[in-house]
């Protein structure tokens, strides 16, 4: 398995252009989360999903838009990047059967905008 | 919401044992405390978590006061690849699983 996956690693927007930051697995997990860490800082979390089709708002989504169609997927979307947006993205995955509800986390992705 | 508190950093010696603090007193009695760790920069991972009970595994241990408005992580055997950012997290019991993190515990572990 390879886990939570995410692409691109690093990128370098400009003011009001526009990107996806993509994020799969295959542990065939129901919930997906996105979360953003600013520098010195904990996890944000921007919006989450619990199955496909399913998303809902986390503390800060202003901003950033999703969606959900396959249960693998779940993309991140930018419009009008701002440099309020400079962050590290951290996409991840849980179970939502009984038990433990361990989310898995993918490397990140690092976004600056200047 | 329950929230966390912890303390900013810690140093710990090398081989001794770790013990990291969390005070999460407005806790309500479905919610279970888990912890996290972040090496660097990389995604956190799962430490343990626990409800009510004390437990361990391979990693650590975790103590909850019997009122369970605090908790105890314990790393038995510090090692220098333990020096991380630790997290310890109320999960919610409203079905969706969010975490809401804090800043964490900066724990330096020392030659």
């Amino acid at each position: 398995n390879a886990g939570v996956t995410q692409t691109p690693k690093f990128r370098i927007l400009k003011i009001g252009q526009s990107m996806t930051l993509q994020c799969a697995q295959d542990m065939n997990h129901n919930y997906m989360y996105w979360y953003r860490q600013d520098p010195g800082m904990g996890l944000k979390l921007i919006y989450y999903s619990v199955g496909a089709g399913i998303t809902d708002k986390g503390e800060v989504p202003n901003g950033y838009n999703v969606s959900r169609s396959t249960t693998e997927d779940f993309p991140l979307r930018l419009e009008l990047a701002a440099p309020s947006q400079t962050s590290v993205y951290f996409c991840a995955s849980s179970y939502s059967g009984r038990g433990n509800y361990e989310q898995y986390f993918g490397p990140g992705t690092r976004l600056t905008v200047t | 919401d329950a929230k966390t508190t912890q303390p900013p950093s810690m140093d710990c010696a090398e081989g001794r044992a770790a013990n990291l603090p969390c005070n999460h007193s407005t806790i309500s009695g479905n919610e279970y405390v888990y912890w996290y760790r972040q090496i660097h920069s990389q995604g956190p991972q799962y430490i343990i978590h626990g409800l009510k009970n004390n437990e361990t595994n391979e990693m650590a241990s975790l103590i909850i006061t019997e009122d369970r408005k605090s908790s105890t992580l314990i790393l038995p055997h510090a090692t220098l690849r333990d020096t991380a950012v630790y997290y310890c997290i109320v999960r919610f019991a409203s079905g969706t699983y969010k975490y809401i993190f804090g800043t964490g515990t900066r724990l330096k572990v020392l030659a």
